[in-house]
């Protein structure tokens, strides 16, 4: 059980360069979730996912897109990334609600560089 | 929209001694959850403890405890005979019920973070 993997785990971009991030599950997780840690700014939510084939946008999604095509799977796209975009990024997943278990599991993280 | 602030952006203690993280949080929820979060340097987001709003009872784990004041909109976390290990990023999170509206399937939101030292 890996639980919730990201690849990358590092990756530097020029500006302008487009890249996606991969977050796979293996615990049959309905809710998916990108985040971004920035200094100062504990994490916050770019974009989501309630379930295969469907996403929705968090605190902070310009910039960024997402697809689920699979349900373990949920890939976050930059199509043309800019310096601001430098950040930690962050893939969570969680049961739904029902499931009584209330917490969010996170993935290592992929530091991305843009220069 | 919910907002949580830790005002203690950098915090030390001994080993062996106790230290409190601070945490407040702004909501119209009534019922919702609560967490603590420690990220050492490896970057990985760990579990600490979490609080049902709805339970009167500070959670407890090992070590770890919370204070939970709900109608102060506090929820502070005591580390009891801290550790070396101990020594990390600590985040405060709310987490929302699910609306009908479908606004909120349980995104969380953090605060800032506060890094704990732990001194030999």
């Amino acid at each position: 059980n890996a639980g919730v993997t990201q690849t990358p785990k590092f990756r530097v971009l020029k500006t302008g360069q487009s890249m996606t991030l991969l977050c796979a599950q293996d615990m049959n997780h309905e809710y998916m979730y990108w985040y971004r840690q920035d200094p100062g700014m504990g994490l916050r939510l770019i974009h989501y996912s309630v379930g295969e084939g469907t996403t929705a946008k968090g605190e902070v999604p310009d910039g960024y897109n997402v697809s689920r095509l699979k349900k373990q799977n949920f890939l976050l796209g930059l199509e043309s990334a800019a310096p601001s975009q430098t950040s930690v990024y962050f893939c969570a997943s969680s049961y739904v609600w029902t499931s009584g278990i209330y917490e969010q599991y996170f993935g290592p993280g992929t530091r991305l560089t843009v220069t | 929209a919910q907002t949580v602030t830790q005002s203690q952006p950098e915090m030390s203690v001994q080993e062996a001694e106790t230290v409190t993280l601070s945490c407040t949080y702004d909501t119209s929820e009534s019922d919702y959850y609560l967490f603590w979060y420690k990220q050492p340097p490896s970057r990985q987001m760990i579990l600490v403890i979490r609080q049902e709003a709805y339970k009167q009872q500070n959670a407890t784990e090992n070590r770890f405890s919370v204070n939970f004041q709900k109608a102060a909109k506090s929820f502070s976390l005591k580390i009891s005979d801290s550790q070396l290990g101990d020594a990390a990023m600590y985040f405060c999170a709310y987490r929302s019920l699910p609306n009908a509206g479908g606004t909120s399937y349980g995104k969380l939101t953090f605060g800032q973070g506060t890094i704990l030292t732990v001194h030999p």
